[in-house]
């Protein structure tokens, strides 16, 4: 059971550069998220999918877009990628009710230059 | 609203004394509570949690957390730390209401250990 898969672990881009990354999840999860991690600030929501088909803003949506392309997969694309946007990603699933937690993927350590 | 104070941005103990990682919450339903571990490089991984099922919470690795309503607070102790626990802790309060699920992560509490 490989629970959430993130591609790719590692990304360097040049500014103004566009990259998608990749998140898969193999247990049927209806819930999709994307935060990204800073120093001192935890994790932050960028965007997230209640079921296939919906997506929804959080808490730092600028300069991303997503797709919940079906049930497994929810991707994450910056358009053109800026310094500020240099951080780890992490993708992470879940089912529904109040009693679910939320598995993560491993990340990917996103470096703008 | 939903929020969640993690007292201690840094936290140091010597091997083999207790660990006391603090963490406060604020939320407009019936919350889960959650602590995640991160250690360096990797990603986060379920400490334990907490369903209303018991006030006192049983994790991996030694660790436990204790419900307080009132004080409304979910701190995460370990009677003896190990070199190992040296890591990130978050503490996540969780609700579901209006069809979704709402997680929100704490600023993150740095544990060192010394030997």
């Amino acid at each position: 059971n490989a629970g959430v898969t993130q591609t790719p672990k590692f990304q360097v881009l040049k500014t103004g550069q566009s990259m998608t990354l990749q998140c898969a999840q193999d247990m049927n999860h209806n819930s999709m998220y994307w935060y990204r991690q800073d120093p001192g600030m935890g994790l932050r929501l960028i965007y997230y999918s209640a079921s296939e088909g919906t997506t929804d803003k959080g808490e730092v949506p600028n300069g991303y877009n997503v797709s919940r392309l079906n049930k497994r997969e929810f991707s994450l694309r910056l358009e053109s990628a800026a310094p500020s946007q240099t951080s780890v990603y992490f993708c992470a699933s879940s089912g529904q009710g109040g009693f679910a937690e939320a598995f993560f993927g491993q990340g990917t350590r996103l470096t703008v230059v | 609203a939903q929020s969640v104070t993690q007292l201690d941005s840094h936290v140091s103990v010597s091997e083999g004394t207790p660990v006391l990682l603090r963490c406060n919450y604020s939320s407009s339903y019936s919350p889960s509570l959650f602590w995640y571990v991160q250690h360096p490089n990797k990603g986060l991984q379920l400490l334990l949690k907490y369903t209303s099922a018991a006030t006192l919470v049983k994790g991996i690795n030694g660790f436990e957390a204790e419900f307080k309503k009132s004080e409304t607070s979910f701190h995460l102790t370990k009677p003896s730390a190990h070199m190992s626990d040296a890591a990130e802790y978050f503490c996540v309060v969780s609700s579901y209401s209006g069809g979704y699920q709402k997680v929100t992560f704490g600023t993150g509490t740095k544990l060192q250990v010394i030997p």
